[in-house]
């Protein structure tokens, strides 16, 4: 079956500080996997997909992931974290057809002034 | 413009009565989702639709139906609402039937 493991629960760091939220998976091919953001009351948005290609992949707001066959993880980067990075953040795995994803329980972002 | 909306924004209801939620988008999209999001933020996706094959998540109770009059609309129909059924629901759409792109501001159920 496949998982979704985002160890971290909260982390909080400063602002202008680098960031990563790590993310494991498990999956048996190979794994779509996405990552969300949610600030608090809103829906979801899509931050970065991969799917094939180059591991190392861009995604909006400044976000980047890399894929670690090796590790099976796709953990979240970001250089310089904003205040109004603080939210939510959702890894998701799954397959060609979305109604099969799972997602992680989720990791909060607090950002310190 | 709203690229996915849901109406409504909150819902209170007793037990044991039928409710809907409306969800439309204006992207064009081929793929509708309905997600539930529980109070401890765990996301669960329950249905993905796309050109009229429904795709459903075996956990989820037949009391739940999503109801679909054209592309752009996909509505979550629920039968005899029980306590459980209190959550957030999101509707979400995508051009690529792999992921969910685009999501709506969601519904907060409360079931009492």
């Amino acid at each position: 079956a496949q998982s979704v493991t985002q160890p971290d629960i909260h982390i909080t760091v400063s602002e202008g500080a680098s960031l990563e939220l790590r993310c494991n998976y498990s999956y048996g091919a190979t794994p779509y996997l996405f990552w969300y953001v949610q600030s608090p009351g809103q829906g979801l948005q899509l931050l970065l997909k991969y799917f094939s290609g180059d591991t190392l992949v861009q995604g909006i707001k400044g976000f980047e992931a890399e894929f670690k066959r090796s590790q099976s993880s796709f953990n979240l980067r970001k250089p310089s974290v904003h205040w109004s990075d603080a939210a939510e953040y959702f890894c998701a795995v799954g397959g060609p057809n979305a109604g099969k994803s799972t997602f992680g329980d989720g990791t909060t972002l607090t950002v310190k002034p | 413009d709203t690229a996915v909306s849901q109406t409504p924004k909150y819902l209170v209801t007793q037990m044991g009565n039928d409710k809907s939620i409306k969800c439309e988008q204006n992207l064009g999209h081929d793929t509708m989702y309905w997600y539930k999001q529980d109070s401890k933020k765990f996301l669960k996706i329950m249905f993905s639709y796309n050109n009229k094959e429904l795709i459903i998540n075996e956990t989820v109770p037949n009391r739940f139906s999503p109801k679909s009059p054209d592309k752009a609309h996909l509505n979550l129909h629920i039968n005899s609402l029980e306590l459980g059924d209190s959550a957030v629901y999101f509707c979400a759409s995508s051009q690529d039937r792999s992921l969910a792109e685009f999501f709506g501001p969601g519904t907060r159920l409360t079931v009492l």
